[in-house]
């Protein structure tokens, strides 16, 4: 099972959107709502985000928000703060492995 | 509230054994809410899933690293452990234990992470 596909890097100015996709299989993404993101600040442990598919934990500003069409899941960083820049990841539950994380996005706010 | 502490030698010699606890605070480890799961991270790279386990049934491990890990679950001490035989420096990463939602497969907690080194 290979890891989802995240573009490398995305960025913004502050104020605008930003949106990373999160490619995977009919196997995974495709057939599952069990898609979650997750916030890593340089230093720091990985923080949940998303998870099923579009569902924010308590505490996590409404600027975050997820969705799914087909085999690509998409998070979407509304009104970018400057507190945003950080890595993030997709994982997803998969028919194979069974649990796969994405490749990785960098975050950053110009 | 539910914690997570990683414990475990920070440096392992190459082709020896890497072994690391997780503590588990504020949940019975029994829980069925849960999986209990470790992940690592290389530096400078991304996440990858190692294995997780149930307080009861077989656990769940990375194809690519099955041969070489076992994670089990100690409900005595409300800790679960990973160990990983015949390490190389592709195994240096800081090692994460975490959660991971049994219905729905998301890591909702996770520990501080700790960093181990494979270097003779």
């Amino acid at each position: 099972q290979s890891a989802l596909t995240q573009p490398p890097s995305v960025s913004g100015s502050p104020g605008q959107s930003v949106t990373i996709s999160c490619t995977g299989t009919s196997s995974d993404v495709g057939s599952y709502n069990r898609v979650s993101w997750y916030q890593q600040p340089p230093g720091t442990a990985p923080k949940l985000i998303i998870y099923e598919v579009s569902n924010r934990p308590s505490g996590v500003p409404d600027r975050f928000s997820g969705s799914k069409s087909g085999n690509t899941a998409s998070l979407t960083i509304s009104g970018l703060q400057a507190e945003d820049e950080a890595d993030y990841y997709c994982s997803s539950y998969t028919l194979t492995t069974p649990y796969v994380f994405g490749t990785g996005t960098k975050v950053t706010v110009l | 509230q539910l914690q997570l502490q990683e414990s475990g030698p920070g440096l392992v010699k190459p082709s020896e054994t890497l072994s690391l606890t997780c503590t588990v605070s504020g949940e019975s480890i029994i829980s069925r809410t849960y999986y209990w799961a470790w992940i690592r991270q290389p530096p400078g790279k991304g996440l990858e899933w190692i294995g997780s386990v149930y307080y009861s049934g077989s656990p769940y491990y990375n194809p690519s690293l099955k041969s070489r890990v076992t994670v089990s679950v100690d409900t005595s001490k409300n800790q679960f452990a990973l160990k990983l035989i015949s390490v190389t420096a592709a195994d240096t990463a800081t090692y994460y234990c975490a959660t991971l939602h049994s219905r729905s497969w998301y890591n909702d907690f996770w520990g501080q992470g700790t960093l181990v080194t494979v270097s003779s």
